[in-house]
């Protein structure tokens, strides 16, 4: 299966929101409300952010926000903070019992 | 709290094997779905393979079925993933996870597996 589409980075100014948009097809993101997001650091392991779709574990600051359309999921940065410059990856639940990540997306607080 | 810590990567030559491991702790080991993840140097994540609670359902991705085996024990509290045919596109940081039904919830730091001659 093919990786969902991310855009390779998105930057903003603290404070501001920045959304990062994942695309996949019907038997995926589009097929499935389990699309989860994933915040890595440089040199650490990843760390859930949102699960299905739009719900946080806790610990999660409310910042972190998910949601999906059709085929595209989105996860939105609202009130942009230093610590939340990383890597992000969507990742999706697909046919056949299988995972498929996104392409990853650098975020840059400017 | 929930502890997962992998071991036994290392540097191997093309059509070696390796078992890798994954110790657990802080949580109910074997009421949870696991799974392993990997990370190619400077690249993005790609899903391995997962189990279920009692190895009954399990699943791998393309690239690795027939050739890795996903496998738990959970007197143990381990998972475990063995390779076998290994070539240098299986070069990567492996994660063991929590989850696996719909979610990965939450990881290991990683054991790195190079495959040189």
């Amino acid at each position: 299966q093919s990786a969902l589409t991310q855009p390779h980075s998105v930057s903003g100014s603290p404070g501001q929101s920045v959304t990062i948009p994942c695309t996949g097809i019907s038997s995926d993101v589009g097929g499935y409300n389990y699309v989860s997001w994933y915040q890595q650091h440089p040199g650490k392991a990843p760390k859930l952010m949102v699960f299905d779709v739009n719900k946080r574990p806790s610990g999660v600051p409310d910042r972190f926000s998910g949601s999906k359309s059709g085929n595209t999921a989105s996860l939105t940065i609202s009130g942009l903070q230093a610590e939340d410059e990383a890597d992000y990856y969507c990742c999706s639940f697909a046919a056949t019992n299988t995972f498929v990540f996104g392409t990853g997306t650098k975020v840059t607080v400017l | 709290q929930v502890q997962l810590v992998e071991s036994g990567g290392g540097l191997v030559k093309p059509g070696e094997s390796l078992r890798l491991s994954c110790a657990t702790s802080g949580f109910p080991f074997s009421g949870y779905y696991m799974s392993w993840i990997r990370q190619a140097p400077g690249k993005g994540l790609e899903w391995v393979s997962s189990i279920n609670k009692n190895s009954q359902t399990i699943y791998y991705t393309d690239s690795v079925r027939g050739r890795f085996a996903i496998s738990r024990d959970n007197a143990k509290m381990s998972l475990y993933l063995q390779m076998t045919s290994l070539t240098a596109e299986d070069t990567a940081i492996y994660y063991c996870a929590r989850g696996g039904l719909t979610r990965f919830d939450f990881w290991g730091q990683g054991t790195l597996v190079t495959v040189s001659s």
